[in-house]
């Protein structure tokens, strides 16, 4: 079984410039969740998508940041325009319906903002 | 609120001493408590988990109990490898299945 893929691995950006990121889940996994570490800092929470739904998007720092989950499959962050605080490593997590499932996490993208 | 504190870092080592990294939680309700580990150039990948009070999650020789007293989940090995260098990550998940991190522990296992 394939896990859960993110591209790329890393970005590297100028400021005002624009990127997205892409999360490809767990085949049959409904629930999709975002992450960010920012250098040092903990992981932190960003948003929650069961199937193309999003159930939580309370983690979101401001609106430059978009996601989307069309057809419930492959889920993309957009950051547009990216400022340097956006640095960091997303991270993406699949888990299958229904609450208190495991969540199993990509490798993630570390993005770089110049 | 929810939270997580851990041990800073970053944590070095030789080969067979012993491990402890502190992590303690703040949390509303009863959460469910985890280490997770990321190597060098890899994602989050699941240790060791605990559900309830007093339950002892272990893995690869890695255990750690659940105190609701201290509200902690501290995480221990025996003997620790060169293989074991990584970065550990304290997390607790609430009735919402939201995960909290805390900021991550570096262990370098020097031989």
């Amino acid at each position: 079984e394939a896990g859960v893929t993110q591209f790329p691995s890393h970005s590297v950006i100028e400021k005002g410039q624009t990127v997205t990121l892409r999360c490809d889940p767990i085949s049959g996994h409904d629930n999709l969740y975002w992450y960010r570490r920012v250098m040092g800092k903990e992981i932190k929470f960003l948003l929650h998508f069961v199937k193309e739904s999003k159930q939580d998007e309370s983690g979101m720092p401001n609106n430059r940041f978009l996601a989307e989950r069309t057809g419930g499959t492959y889920s993309t962050l957009k950051v547009q325009p990216a400022e340097l605080e956006d640095s960091g490593v997303y991270f993406c997590a699949s888990s299958q319906p229904g609450t208190n499932q495991p969540q199993h996490f990509g490798d993630g993208t570390r993005l770089s903002i110049l | 609120g929810n939270s997580v504190t851990q041990m800073e870092g970053p944590v070095t080592l030789s080969e067979e001493a012993f491990l402890t990294i502190n992590c303690t939680y703040t949390a509303t309700g009863y959460p469910s408590l985890f280490w997770y580990v990321q190597y060098p150039g890899e994602g989050l990948q699941l240790l060791l988990k605990a559900t309830k009070a007093d339950d002892k999650g272990s893995n690869k020789g890695f255990e750690a109990t659940y105190r609701k007293e201290t509200t902690s989940f501290h995480l221990e090995k025996g003997s620790v490898q060169v293989s074991d260098s990584a970065v550990y990550f304290c997390a607790l998940r609430n009735t919402g299945n939201q995960f909290y991190f805390g900021t991550g522990t570096s262990l370098t296992v020097i031989p």
